[in-house]
């Protein structure tokens, strides 16, 4: 069975610093990944997506993230936090053979100015 | 832009009520997804409906049915509401195709659904 875990439930960062949101999974074969970010009270928006292509993806907003096979992990980064940052981010892996997703628990991150 | 709409944004009903909660994409999706959001237990799949009048169960689909007499529609159905379904409701779409994990699945704005 396909799962995710996300290590950190809450991230805080100040402005103009790096993110780091970490995340790793287990697949039975190779999945598909992805990011997705949740504003309050907003649906959720798709950040990126590794589908066995390059393993560093890049994605909106300057996020990018990297598919580590031997590590299972898809950690998302941003190189400089902005206060629009702030919101619940969820990584996300396909399920074999069927259009289903399994999404971590999130990872809600808050920017301090 | 592609879109998916849902019918509330906020409701409230009352325990023992029948719910309907409305879903519309305008992207010609054959896939729709419902599923609830809980606070540290991220997205779980409620239905899945991979076409017209085809559903099929996801993770957690006691106490719910669904209905999709159109493609683009695809409801969501409390029979009896209960108060352990207070919840964000979230729906989605995605194509379907070949490569059948790749295809990322667009969310609706969410109903959050208070049940007393």
């Amino acid at each position: 069975a396909q799962s995710v875990t996300q290590l950190d439930s809450h991230v805080s960062v100040s402005e103009g610093t790096p993110v780091l949101l970490r995340c790793n999974y287990s697949s039975s074969y190779s999945p598909s990944l992805f990011w997705y970010v949740q504003h309050p009270n907003k649906g959720l928006q798709l950040l990126l997506k590794y589908t066995s292509a390059a393993t560093l993806v890049k994605g909106i907003n300057g996020f990018e993230a990297e598919f580590k096979k031997s590590e299972t992990s898809f950690h998302l980064t941003k190189p400089s936090a902005h206060m629009s940052d702030a919101a619940e981010y969820f990584c996300v892996v396909s399920r074999s053979n069927d259009y289903k997703l399994s999404f971590g628990a999130g990872t809600t991150v808050t920017v301090r100015a | 832009d592609v879109k998916v709409t849902q019918s509330s944004r906020y409701l409230v009903k009352r325990t023992g009520e029948k719910v309907f909660l409305e879903c519309v994409q305008d992207m010609d999706h054959e896939n729709m997804f419902w599923y609830r959001q809980d606070p540290g237990l991220g997205l779980r799949l409620i239905y899945f409906s991979y076409d017209v009048k085809m559903k099929e169960k996801g993770d957690i689909p006691e106490g719910y049915s669904v209905s999709r007499e159109k493609k683009e529609r695809f409801s969501l159905i409390l029979e009896s509401a209960s108060t352990n379904q207070t919840s964000m409701y979230l729906c989605a779409s995605s194509f379907r195709g070949l490569a059948i994990s790749s295809y990322e699945q667009y969310f609706g704005p969410g109903t959050r659904l208070t049940v007393t």
